[in-house]
């Protein structure tokens, strides 16, 4: 198995530009999670979903991030605008199995908005 | 609603020595426990998690944790640390119920490791 897989790994883009995050899950997970990574307030969950359905969305720090799960194997997360204060590492987790405990994560997509 | 606190924010402790990294949990409700571990510029790897049972749990790379359900307590210990334990360390709960196994997790604790 491959594993959680993000892309792009790094994205530098310019403030007031669309930014979208992608990630396939392992397959057979129908759990998946969005979380951001920055050093002032640590892992924070964005958003997640089950069976591809939007559970719990209420981490999305505003309008500008939205998130999508058109089917099992594939998800995105998009910034539009992004501004600087969206810099930060984002990963994407999956769960499943049979005792659907852990989350697998991805390897993250570093952002830099400038 | 959960929160995870880990208590020391940096942990630096020379090779061969033990290590502890303090973990504290609130719940209304049965948990997962988890510790995962990020090295620099990747993901996060699980190292260990409690379920149920015993309460003691062996994980990777020879790290090991306690639940203390009293203390509402999860801290991983290493009897001997090398260099390569180098990482940052997060305790994680989730609960039994409802929440799809949405993972809370505390802020982190950087070990370093001296020579």
């Amino acid at each position: 198995d491959a594993g959680v897989i993000q892309s792009p790994r790094h994205e530098v883009t310019e403030m007031g530009q669309e930014v979208t995050l992608r990630c396939k899950p392992i397959s057979g997970h129908n759990s998946l999670f969005w979380y951001r990574q920055t050093m002032m307030r640590g892992l924070e969950l964005l958003i997640y979903f089950n069976n591809n359905v939007p559970i719990d969305d209420s981490g999305m720090p505003e309008d500008r991030f939205s998130a999508k799960m058109p089917n099992a194997s594939f998800s995105t997360l998009k910034i539009q605008p992004s501004e600087p204060r969206d810099s930060a590492v984002y990963f994407c987790a999956s769960r499943g199995g049979p005792l659907r405990t852990e989350a697998f994560f991805g390897q993250g997509t570093r952002l830099t908005v400038v | 609603a959960q929160s995870v606190t880990q208590l020391d924010s940096q942990v630096p402790v020379f090779e061969e020595a033990p290590v502890e990294l303090r973990c504290n949990y609130s719940s209304s409700v049965s948990v997962y426990l988890f510790w995962y571990v990020q090295y620099p510029n990747q993901g996060l790897q699980l190292l260990l998690k409690y379920l149920s049972g015993s309460t003691l749990v062996k994980g990777i790379n020879g790290f090991e944790a306690e639940f203390n359900k009293s203390q509402t307590s999860f801290h991983l210990r290493k009897p001997s640390v090398h260099i390569s334990d180098t990482a940052e360390y997060f305790c994680a709960v989730s609960d039994w119920g409802t929440s799809y196994g949405k993972l809370t997790f505390g802020q982190g604790t950087i070990l370093t490791v001296h020579p």
